[in-house]
């Protein structure tokens, strides 16, 4: 299963509202993560199951999605948010995305 | 407190063997309810499932990487580890040891990341 993100990039400035996509190659029904990497760090999981939050992530980030489009929507962006965000399909072969760079406007 | 270390050697001959060690601290390799695994990412670039494990030996490989993968683990030492064999400065990168909780029912994510080490494959 081939995961494309979009953009592969965007700037953004604190309190903005912005969304990423990600479409998978074939139904995946809801088996879809998301997760935000920081530099010199790993990955850390933000969402589930396209809309199932993980404990301990702030309630501003929010997935939607189901089949072959989902999205990541951050509102309210934190200065902590400025990073990069990967979608990842746990329906069959775990394939990433290939990630959106959120940087500073 | 849930920790996951890996270990191994940072440089690696092309053509020859990788291999790295996950060591497990505040949880078991022998629970049934996560699975145990790899991703990798080289540098400058995005991420690679490898493989993952489960306690009772039943793995789950990339298609792309299969036929030079093998994960195995140690339930005594509390411990998996991966091998990769004839590598290539492709395989250069930072590899993360990870778990993923597992359910009949749903679909999780990796929850639990090691903080990764550099392996740099090179003559």
């Amino acid at each position: 299963i081939q995961m494309t993100q979009s953009p592969s990039s965007l700037s953004a400035s604190l309190g903005d509202r912005l969304t990423i996509t990600c479409r998978a190659s074939e139904n995946i029904r809801t088996s879809l993560n998301w997760y935000q990497q920081r530099p010199g760090k790993a990955p850390r999981l933000l969402l589930y199951e396209a809309s199932r939050l993980q404990t301990g992530v702030p309630s501003r980030f929010s997935g939607s999605g189901s089949g072959t489009d989902f999205t990541l929507t951050i509102s309210g962006l934190q200065p902590d948010d400025f990073a990069t965000y990967y979608c990842q399909e746990s329906y069959s072969t775990s394939s990433f995305g290939g990630g959106t760079k959120v940087d500073i406007k | 407190q849930l920790q996951l270390q890996e270990s191994g050697p940072g440089l690696v001959r092309p053509s020859e063997s990788l291999s790295l060690t996950c060591t497990v601290s505040g949880d078991s390799t022998r629970s049934r309810s996560y699975y145990w695994g790899w991703i990798r990412q080289p540098p400058g670039k995005g991420l690679e499932w490898i493989a993952n494990i489960y306690y009772n030996g039943n793995t789950y490989y990339n298609p792309s990487l299969k036929s030079r993968v093998t994960l195995s683990v140690d339930t005594s030492k509390n411990q998996f580890s991966l091998n990769v064999s004839s590598v290539t400065a492709a395989d250069t990168g930072v590899y993360y040891c990870t778990r993923v909780p597992y359910s009949s029912s749903s679909q999780y994510g990796i929850d639990v990341w090691g903080q990764g080490t550099m392996v740099t494959v090179s003559s």
